[in-house]
């Protein structure tokens, strides 16, 4: 069984560029979850989908961030101007769904971002 | 909101000892508290759960316990080996599954 997929797995840009990260979460997986995990620290919930529906994002910069599921499978994640304090990886994570009672969350590889 | 704390941040144990790693939990309504293994590089890797209605599990060297009343979870490593090093997360989950993560602990098992 193939894991959660994520691209690219390291980026580089300056602050005020922009950038976007996909990820392609396991075959099955409704939900869908964007963590932003800081060096040192444990992974943040930053937007979690349901399908092609949100399901939470109250912990998402809605100011510079913002994220798409359209069709319920891959999602794309975008910072839209970045500040240095955006340097994180980036973790896509899936689940089957919340109404299957099964939580456990598969996490993808994660894309570091470094804003210069 | 939920608040996981974690402790401690390091661990240095010799191989073949035992590693124990704390976390507390803040919202009663919590019902899923998994353990996460992240290697350098690497995404979290879940490696052992355990639900609410639940006081321990065991699953070979790593076995996990719960105390409801207290709010906090444990996990135990037995007989360490080198390949044990890692950074290890505690979370909980609440409702819609949305999980909180401990800080980490940075284990490191010495040959």
């Amino acid at each position: 069984e193939a894991g959660v997929a994520q691209s690219p797995r390291y980026k580089i840009i300056e602050k005020r560029q922009s950038v976007a990260f996909w990820c392609n979460p396991i075959s099955g997986h409704a939900t869908l979850y964007w963590y932003q995990q800081i060096l040192g620290q444990g992974p943040k919930l930053l937007i979690q989908f349901q399908n092609n529906g949100v399901v939470d994002d109250s912990q998402l910069p809605k100011d510079r961030f913002s994220a798409e599921r359209l069709k319920g499978v891959d999602s794309t994640l975008k910072i839209q101007p970045a500040k240095l304090e955006d340097s994180a990886v980036y973790l896509c994570a899936s689940s089957l769904s919340l109404a299957s009672g099964n939580n456990e969350q598969f996490f993808g590889p994660g894309t570091r971002l470094t804003v210069l | 909101g939920e608040n996981v704390e974690q402790h401690p941040s390091t661990l240095s144990v010799q191989e073949g000892d035992s590693a124990v790693i704390k976390c507390t939990y803040s919202d009663s309504a919590s019902n899923y508290f998994p353990w996460y293994k992240q290697e350098l590089g690497k995404g979290p890797q879940l490696i052992i759960d355990i639900r609410s209605n639940v006081g321990e599990k065991k699953d070979q060297r790593i076995a996990v316990t719960l105390n409801k009343t207290a709010k906090h979870f444990s996990l135990h490593i037995t007989e360490t080996q080198p390949e044990d090093s890692a950074v290890y997360f505690c979370a909980a989950a609440f409702e819609n599954n949305d999980m909180r993560f401990g800080a980490g602990t940075r284990l490191t098992v010495k040959p």
